[in-house]
């Protein structure tokens, strides 16, 4: 059994840009939620994906927005990146119905400069 | 509110202490509350969590309290060890929703 993966695992990117992060749910796991964890902080809520469909979301920005696909991967896109963005972001995967078993990728670091 | 805090910021114990990291949370919604241990460069791993039926739950050397009516938790680690030293959370989860984590607990254990 495998467990969350994320890629990449670090990554530099100029204000402006766009980024796509991606993220690889454990075997049997069919939502995936986002995280942002700025540097001495708890995880920030981003939004979650269940059946390929947004299922909540926390206090971002549009510009903030996700793919979940039918493997249940998810991708993360960012667009015009703020030096704010600059953080952990977290993949967690479960299963809908399951009881609590949710796990943590390692991350993303990601740096706007 | 979905707030969730927690004290203290920071913690130092020397080996073979009691680590006690307390949290408060407002949201009654809240049916889970797990607390997650996290070492630099690496994601939230999981260290132990209680349902709000049960007031108390330990797992070897972690134990939750849990105070319903105060709606305060609290981790507890006896035999503190250098290699406990890393950034604690604790959260609370309504079902099917997201998790609400507090700032966190940075713990040092002296050797």
């Amino acid at each position: 059994e495998t467990g969350v993966t994320q890629s990449p695992t670090h990554l530099i990117k100029t204000r402006g840009q766009q980024v796509t992060l991606r993220c690889s749910s454990q075997s049997g796991h069919n939502t995936v939620s986002w995280y942002q964890q700025a540097l001495g902080q708890g995880p920030q809520f981003i939004f979650q994906y269940y059946r390929e469909e947004e299922n909540g979301r926390g206090n971002f920005p549009p510009r903030f927005s996700g793919l979940q696909f039918p493997n249940y991967s998810s991708e993360l896109n960012v667009n015009a990146l703020e030096l704010d963005d600059s953080a952990l972001y977290l993949c967690a995967s479960s299963s809908r119905g399951g009881d609590y078993g949710y796990t943590f990728g390692s991350g993303t670091r990601l740096t706007v400069v | 509110q979905q707030q969730v805090k927690q004290s203290p910021q920071s913690l130092i114990v020397q080996k073979g202490g009691i680590s006690i990291i307390n949290c408060a949370y407002e949201n009654t919604a809240f049916d889970y509350f797990p607390w997650y241990q996290q070492f630099p460069g690496k994601g939230p791993a999981l260290l132990i969590a209680i349902r709000p039926d049960v007031s108390e739950k330990k797992e070897g050397r972690f134990t939750i309290s849990f105070n319903k009516s105060a709606k305060q938790f609290s981790l507890h680690i006896m035999d503190s060890q250098p290699g406990d030293s890393a950034t604690y959370f604790c959260a609370g989860l309504n079902y099917g929703q997201n998790f609400v984590f507090g700032p966190g607990t940075r713990l040092s254990v002296l050797p």
